[in-house]
């Protein structure tokens, strides 16, 4: 069965600090991979998605993804922390025929001045 | 373009009490989804719908309810509430077909306390 796990469950980064957050997944054919933020009180926000071709994938607000298939992971990382990306972040996985996603259990981040 | 919209935004309500999560969007997407998020789980889906008069149940059905008479809504009804279903509830829209993987658009959210 597929499943997504976020190891961390929370994440303290300076601001201006490189940040990486992983994800590691579980899904017999080529997966469909996403990860979104969510901000305090908001609903879930795409920071980008993974389907085929390059690995190296860029998102919103400065943000890249890493697909490596041998490692089953999908890592998501930003070379510099600002205050605001202090947040909850998912990776999730896409399952069936129906669009359906899988999520992680959340990481959250926090950032100190 | 309002996109996913979600009423109310918090409730209270007693145990064996009903009641209706409404979810709205203006993106005329084919797919809509319903998912609760307790602390420290992830996101579980609820039910989800591929189209007006398709819904079909995702993880964690038990409880709960769904109708899609229309493309626009797809409100989600507790019959007896629990304590159990406490949680935050979040609704989701897509655009799909042929089995792929677009961006799910998901509104505020509903914070629900049953007591």
């Amino acid at each position: 069965a597929q499943s997504v796990t976020q190891p961390d469950i929370h994440i303290t980064v300076s601001e201006g600090a490189s940040l990486e957050l992983r994800c590691n997944y579980s899904y017999g054919a080529t997966p469909y991979l996403f990860w979104y933020v969510q901000s305090p009180g908001q609903g879930l926000q795409l920071l980008l998605k993974y389907f085929s071709g390059d690995t190296l994938v860029q998102g919103i607000k400065g943000f890249e993804a890493e697909f490596k298939r041998s490692q089953s992971s999908f890592n998501l990382r930003k070379p510099s922390v600002h205050w605001s990306d202090a947040a909850e972040y998912f990776c999730a996985v896409g399952r069936g025929s129906q669009g359906n996603l899988i999520f992680g259990k959340g990481t959250k981040l926090s950032v100190k001045p | 373009n309002a996109g996913v919209t979600q009423t109310p935004k918090f409730r209270i309500l007693k145990i064996g009490q009903s009641m209706t999560l409404q979810c709205t969007q203006d993106m005329n997407h084919n797919y809509m989804y319903w998912y609760r998020q307790d602390p420290g789980m992830g996101l579980k889906l609820i039910y989800y719908s591929v189209g007006a008069g398709i819904t079909d149940k995702g993880e964690v059905p038990n409880g709960y309810n769904v109708s899609r008479s229309t493309t626009e809504d797809f409100p989600l009804r507790l019959e007896l509430a629990a304590p159990s279903q406490t949680s935050v509830y979040f609704c989701a829209s897509s655009y799909s077909s042929g089995g792929s993987y677009n961006e799910q658009f998901f509104g505020p959210g509903t914070r629900l306390t049953v007591l």
